[in-house]
């Protein structure tokens, strides 16, 4: 069974740091593509980032460009992302996705919430 | 980037009744490859998202029959051919064609009337 468990959430102030991670299991996770997903308060569904396997490749959506780094650690089926310079509007429920024909799985979410 | 435009925002249904929601692309989703990368997300109050169809029309695993997707192009509908209680939530069109970014719908709220 696929399960994907993030952690790592929490509340910051504007301008730290915080860095989510995504336990996989139940499939090979070193030959599957994977993005964060996030989710703000009462809204729809905001792709923010996404990490190919080897060679790894990385993509982000433009809000997040030079403030967000998504990587990961094949050896320990972990995908994680780092989220520098946070602001008000990166509140929200963030999830792990695995890539297959679009994305097939989610994890359950990690709340991140940015407020002084 | 591309556009995803779902209609109606807001869907109230009839238990038993049929439901269908439409999703529009600002360019076509189909790729060099042949296929067109459009799902379909359902997501329950308090639950993460959970894939219903992929390329437009393959069922996921598990997945009751009384869904259904189809279209081409930049034209896509979810039906739903007899609406139950546990289908209330938000369902979602994700393209996976052109990116980055992939981008998604803004989401139809199903509610039973």
């Amino acid at each position: 069974e696929v399960q994907l468990v993030e952690s790592g959430g929490g509340l910051v102030q504007p301008g730290e740091s915080l860095r989510l991670s995504c336990a996989a299991s139940g499939f090979t996770f070193s030959n599957s593509w994977m993005s964060w997903v996030r989710q703000a308060p009462g809204k729809g569904l905001e792709w923010v980032a996404i990490i190919k396997q080897e060679p790894i490749e990385t993509y982000y959506v433009d809000s997040v460009k030079g403030r967000f780094t998504i990587s990961r650690d094949n050896a320990k089926s972990s995908l994680y992302l780092q989220m520098n310079s946070l602001r008000a509007e990166d509140t929200a429920v963030y999830y792990c996705a695995r890539h297959m024909n679009g994305i097939d799985y989610w994890g359950q979410g990690t709340l991140v919430t940015v407020s002084s | 980037d591309v556009v995803m435009t779902q209609s109606p925002l807001s869907l109230p249904v009839t238990l038993g009744q049929p439901a269908s929601i439409s999703c529009r692309s600002s360019q076509s989703l189909v790729y060099s490859d042949g296929n067109t990368y459009l799902n379909w997300f359902q997501q329950r109050p308090g639950h993460s998202p959970r894939r219903l169809i992929y390329n437009v029309s393959n069922r996921d695993s598990g997945v009751p029959d009384r869904f259904s997707g189809s279209g081409s192009g930049t034209d896509f509908t979810l039906k739903i051919s007899r609406v139950e209680a546990e289908d209330v939530g938000v369902y979602y069109c994700m393209q996976g064609t052109h990116w980055p970014p992939f981008t998604f719908g803004q989401g139809t709220k199903l509610e039973i009337k």
